[in-house]
């Protein structure tokens, strides 16, 4: 059963600094890894998808790799704004029409 | 504007009674999904529908009942046998099931006392 751990939980960096979230999942054999970003008592906004065939997707601060060969993606978030506060969530699609959520980074940027 | 909406933000029922949760969506996508979150938690699928009339269960369906008349409507049903309701529930959308790349609602917190 596919499993998805996001290392840390938490993380508090000052504003502008750039960062790097962490995303490792179990099994291979994946259709693509979405990165989203939720708000205190929001939905999820999804920032960036790529496809198991992609090794990177760029939107604007955000770079997001996948290495579905170690398992692993990152996000990377450059010029950290406060704005940027939030809890980022990666999923993974693989089989069964399911994602697979980690439990999340909360990350606050403090001005 | 194209979308997931969800009603109502918020929910109060008392232990006992089942609660309806309305899921619209105006993207013309195919399969929709409800999806529960708990502090600490990762998202858990409840039921995914791939197209009207057809819905399949997740891993945590016990207690819940869908229904899927619509392409546009896929509302959840709490129901009473339900252990531990209290919750965050999400709903989302995708084009096809095998797409993979969902979008989501709002949200609606239930809570039941």
């Amino acid at each position: 059963k596919q499993e998805v751990t996001q290392i840390p939980a938490a993380l508090s960096v000052p504003e502008g600094e750039n960062l790097v979230l962490n995303c490792s999942f179990t099994d291979s054999a994946i259709y693509n890894l979405q990165w989203f970003r939720q708000d205190p008592g929001k939905g999820l906004t999804s920032l960036l998808l790529i496809q198991s065939s992609q090794r990177e997707q760029t939107s604007g601060r955000l770079n997001a790799s996948l290495d579905k060969s170690s398992g692993r993606s990152t996000l990377y978030i450059a010029a950290s704004q406060p704005g940027d506060s939030a809890t980022y969530l990666c999923a993974v699609g693989a089989g069964s029409y399911q994602l697979t959520f980690g439990k999340g980074t909360k990350l606050s940027v403090i001005p | 504007d194209g979308g997931i909406t969800q009603s109502p933000k918020y929910l109060f029922r008392k232990e006992g009674q089942n609660v309806t949760l309305s899921c619209e969506q105006n993207l013309n996508h195919d399969a929709m999904y409800w999806y529960r979150q708990d502090p600490g938690q990762g998202l858990r699928l409840i039921y995914y529908s791939q197209i009207v009339n057809d819905f399949q269960k997740g891993d945590i369906a016990e207690g819940y009942s869908v229904s899927r008349e619509k392409k546009e409507s896929f509302p959840l049903t709490v129901t009473s046998a339900q252990k531990n309701p209290t919750a965050f529930y999400l709903c989302a959308s995708s084009m096809t099931v095998s797409s993979y790349e969902q979008y989501f609602g709002p949200g609606t917190r239930l809570t039941v006392t």
